[in-house]
């Protein structure tokens, strides 16, 4: 069975910080990992990390794959208010078994002004 | 407006009952998907369909019920609804199998009584 273990759960920091946020996971024939932003509705799209494509960035965020450890990180700098959201890493097996993505259960991020 | 929608946004019902979630995409994507998001368990696929009138389960299917008669409308029913049922549901689409992003709609807040 796929297993995608976010840490911390929670997390409180100060405007202006820099953050990390870890996912591991364990998945039979890996394909790709993904990071989501979710606000108050759906989750929204931020990143995909394969083999081929390892580091992403956008702006103040960035993501790292680490296939030998099985692992990604999210930074995030100079955090502003409005990047309190959960956070959720999942990824995706090629081959067979079920469609769609494994969810880990999300950091909760609160950036305090 | 083009994109993926579900309603209703909110629905109280109480346990016995049969209540259906609706979920309408614009996109044509092939792919559709549900989701539940519970506290301590992130986000977890009940079902999916690869395209019209295919349909198949996800981590979570029992005491769901989905059908895909056309392609935009992906329609999830609890044919008795419980008290274990109450949760965040989202439905989302994609275009290809893999390594696409999912798009997800708002969510459908559902309460058993």
């Amino acid at each position: 069975e796929d297993k995608v273990v976010q840490s911390p759960l929670s997390l409180v920091v100060h405007e202006g910080d820099t953050v990390t946020l870890n996912c591991s996971y364990e998945v039979t024939n890996f394909r790709s990992l993904l990071w989501y932003k979710q606000e108050k509705k759906a989750p929204t799209f931020l990143f995909m990390l394969t083999s081929s494509g390892i580091e992403k960035k956008s702006g103040r965020l960035s993501s790292i794959l680490d296939k030998k450890e099985l692992s990604s990180i999210l930074n995030i700098t100079a955090t502003q208010t409005g990047d309190s959201a959960i956070y959720l890493c999942a990824v995706e097996a090629s081959g067979g078994g079920a469609d769609g993505l494994t969810f880990g259960k999300g950091t909760h991020l609160i950036i305090q002004p | 407006d083009a994109g993926i929608t579900q309603s209703p946004r909110y629905k109280i019902t109480e346990t016995g009952r049969q209540v259906t979630l609706m979920c309408h995409q614009t996109w044509s994507h092939s792919y559709m998907f549900w989701y539940r998001q519970d506290l301590g368990h992130g986000l977890r696929l009940i079902y999916y369909s690869a395209a019209a009138d295919i349909t198949d389960k996800g981590e979570v299917p029992d005491g769901y019920v989905v059908s895909r008669s056309k392609t935009e409308n992906f329609p999830l029913t609890l044919e008795s609804a419980t008290r274990s049922q109450t949760s965040v549901y989202f439905c989302a689409s994609s275009a290809i199998r893999q390594g696409g992003k999912l798009f997800f709609g708002s969510g459908t807040q559902l309460s058993v009584l």
